[in-house]
């Protein structure tokens, strides 16, 4: 059985970074046949996709939406079986819930359990 | 992006009875590719239905979804319609019920609240 479990800060200051990580349990964040997104939710936005990242052809690869495209990034630790979010510049309209989640390429069906994030000084 | 409206925005209705809740696609979309979930208060979104008619895992039978029809308007645009039907409603559907429509760039609506009187 697949599970995420998300781990870190819920509290960023304006213009640093956010970064969170997913620990990938039951499935290798390495499998071909998956991609693992990040996703956000808030009341103004509603639920966004951020960004996917995923392993083909022995490359890690990635996709991202174009509100965000110029300050996320979407690692690995193919080891430690964790994907990671960074998030640059932030400003307080980046405060929501985040999501990873397990991608099959027509729908996210394995969630974390969220992180609440607030840009805030 | 592909815009997704649902309707209704808040659906209030009594145990046994039928929901139906719409979701309608700015741009045609794939049935292949349009998810439902389901989110609970204080709980992540749980994927009910994909590929518009399958049951995710563990998914009552409950819960089914269709295509109600593809719009073609002002030449070749054209706007796509889907359906999620929950029959013999139960106290623990209270929920936010959201489509997603997986193209180049996922896109989910704003959600319907479902409400069991």
């Amino acid at each position: 059985q697949v599970q995420l479990q998300q781990s870190g800060l819920g509290l960023v200051k304006p213009s640093q970074t956010l970064s969170l990580t997913c620990g990938v349990s039951g499935e290798s964040v390495s499998s071909d046949s998956v991609a693992w997104s990040w996703l956000r939710q808030s009341p103004s936005r509603g639920l966004e996709w951020l960004g996917k990242a995923y392993f083909r052809s022995n490359k890690w690869r990635s996709d991202y939406s174009e509100s965000v495209k110029d300050r996320i990034d979407i690692t690995f630790d193919g080891p430690m079986n964790e994907v990671y979010l960074r998030l640059t510049s932030v400003a307080p309209e980046d405060t929501a819930v985040y999501y990873c989640a397990r991608d099959r390429l027509w729908a996210f069906d394995v969630w974390g359990q969220g992180t609440v994030v607030v840009v805030s000084s | 992006d592909i815009l997704l409206t649902q309707s209704p925005g808040t659906l209030s209705l009594s145990a046994g009875e039928r929901a139906t809740l719409s979701c309608r696609a700015s741009q045609y979309v794939s049935s292949s590719f349009l998810a439902w979930y389901q989110q609970k208060p204080g709980q992540s979104p749980r994927l009910l239905i994909y590929g518009a008619s399958n049951r995710a895992s563990g998914v009552p039978a409950r819960f089914s979804g269709s295509e109600s029809g593809t719009d073609r308007i002002r030449g070749t645009e054209s706007e796509t319609e889907f359906t999620l039907t929950i029959a013999r409603l139960q106290p623990e559907d209270s929920a936010v019920y959201f489509c997603q429509q997986y193209g180049s760039s996922p896109t989910f609506g704003q959600g319907t609240k479902l409400e069991i009187k």
